[in-house]
This record gives structure tokens, sequence and C-alpha cells, in this order.
């Protein structure tokens, strides 16, 4: 029963920088998720897709971020420019129709110098 | 926006005590649900609760939806070392309605068990 991977787990760069993760869901759910969770909280939504489709994008998500899932499988996020208020643990998860149950991967944890 | 507010925000208990940790809403619910994370892990689905007034139980954990859908507690009768982690409540991100994975999630409260 393979989970929700996520590559890589750690990512450690300088401000400035471009970082991408990558986040392969569960093979039979269509909907991914990205969240991010600062220490002492809870995951907060960034954006869906269901199959290719970018459903919905949280205001938190400003133009610096942008996340694909050009063939409905796997997912990227991309951050540019990395700011040190970037830096937290960035989650993926994925779920299927028909219910709201989410499946987290171990999640990226980025550190921005 | 939405808001939903965990209390308390850390509990310590000896093994063997029980722990409850509440979830309030800031507007109605169609559905809330729980989350475990263990240190240094990522959030677990726990359950789902739908239903006003509903009450779940799984093994040790207790889980109630209030009757108003706007609040929720998860109890555990006599922790255990292997219940330590943080406990979330999480609502439909979207008011009103479903929310197809979008969820807002409480701050957590963290549970340490001391043996």
């Amino acid at each position: 029963d393979t989970g929700v991977s996520q590559d890589p787990r750690h990512k450690i760069t300088k401000r400035g920088q471009n970082v991408t993760f990558r986040c392969d869901p569960i093979s039979e759910h269509n909907r991914l998720y990205w969240y991010r969770q600062t220490l002492g909280q809870g995951p907060e939504f960034l954006t869906y897709f269901q199959n290719e489709a970018q459903l919905e994008k949280s205001r938190l998500l400003s133009d610096r971020f942008s996340a694909e899932r050009p063939k409905g499988s796997f997912s990227t996020l991309e951050i540019q420019r990395t700011e040190q208020g970037d830096s937290a643990m960035y989650l993926c998860a994925s779920g299927g129709l028909g219910g709201e149950k989410l499946f987290f991967g171990s999640g990226t944890q980025l550190s921005v110098l | 926006g939405q808001q939903v507010m965990q209390i308390p925000q850390y509990q310590h208990v000896q093994e063997g005590e029980d722990f409850t940790t509440y979830c309030n809403s800031s507007t109605t619910l169609s559905n809330i649900q729980w989350y475990k994370q263990r240190p240094g892990g990522h959030p677990v689905f726990l359950i789902q609760l739908v239903k006003s007034g509903e009450v779940k139980k799984q093994k040790r954990l207790t889980f109630q939806f209030g009757e108003a859908k706007k609040n929720s507690s998860l109890h555990i009768t006599a922790t255990q070392t292997t219940d330590v982690g943080t406990y979330f409540c999480a609502g439909p991100g979207n008011a009103g309605g479903t929310s197809y994975g979008k969820l807002t999630f409480g701050q957590g409260t963290i549970l340490t068990v001391h043996p």
C-alpha cells in the first residue's frame, strides 16, 4: 500500500533562490492538495487540484508560488525568489472523489537562510 | 473568514489519566474531522463526524460533535505513551458546505504522556 510521497524531505536554500517540491499522490486519488505548516500551528490550505485542473488557490499563495499537476498524477510546487518567511513544512495530501478524508505525505521541510 | 479554535494548547498527563481536547468553530460546520500528528510526523486522519450530536468511539478514543455543529471534542481514556502527539480538528474550508478536502485546521493540542 503506497502512500503519498514527497521529495525532497528537507531543503535548505538561500533567500532569493527558487525551489521546487514534488508530490506523488496515492495512485487512485484524483484530488491533490498542498498545505503549509509552521511550528505550533495546524496545516494551512494553499491549493488543490482535481485531476489536472487547479480548482482553488488560497489568498495566502503569493505570485511567487505556482503549482502544477500536468497529467493529473504527480504535482510540483515551485517557490520563486524565496524569502525567510517561506520557511515551513510543505505538506501534500491526496483524496478520492466522494470523501473529504485526506492522506498526507511526510512533507518537505523548507529552511530559507 | 472561518476560524477553528482548540483548547488547551498543551496538555501533560500521567500515563493512565484521561485527556480531552475541545474544538470550537466560528460558524456551523457540515462536518468535522480529527487528525493526529506524531512528533516529527505528518497528520493522520482519525475520524469524521457529520451528524448533530454524533458520538463515535475508537477503542479508548471518544469523539463528539455538538448539537449546534459548532463544537467538537476528543476524549482519550487511560492515556498511553503511544497517544503522544498533536491532535487537530479540522472543518470544511468553505462556509456552509463541503470542502472537498479544503480544510481549516485548529492550532492543535499537544499531548505529552509521562510514563
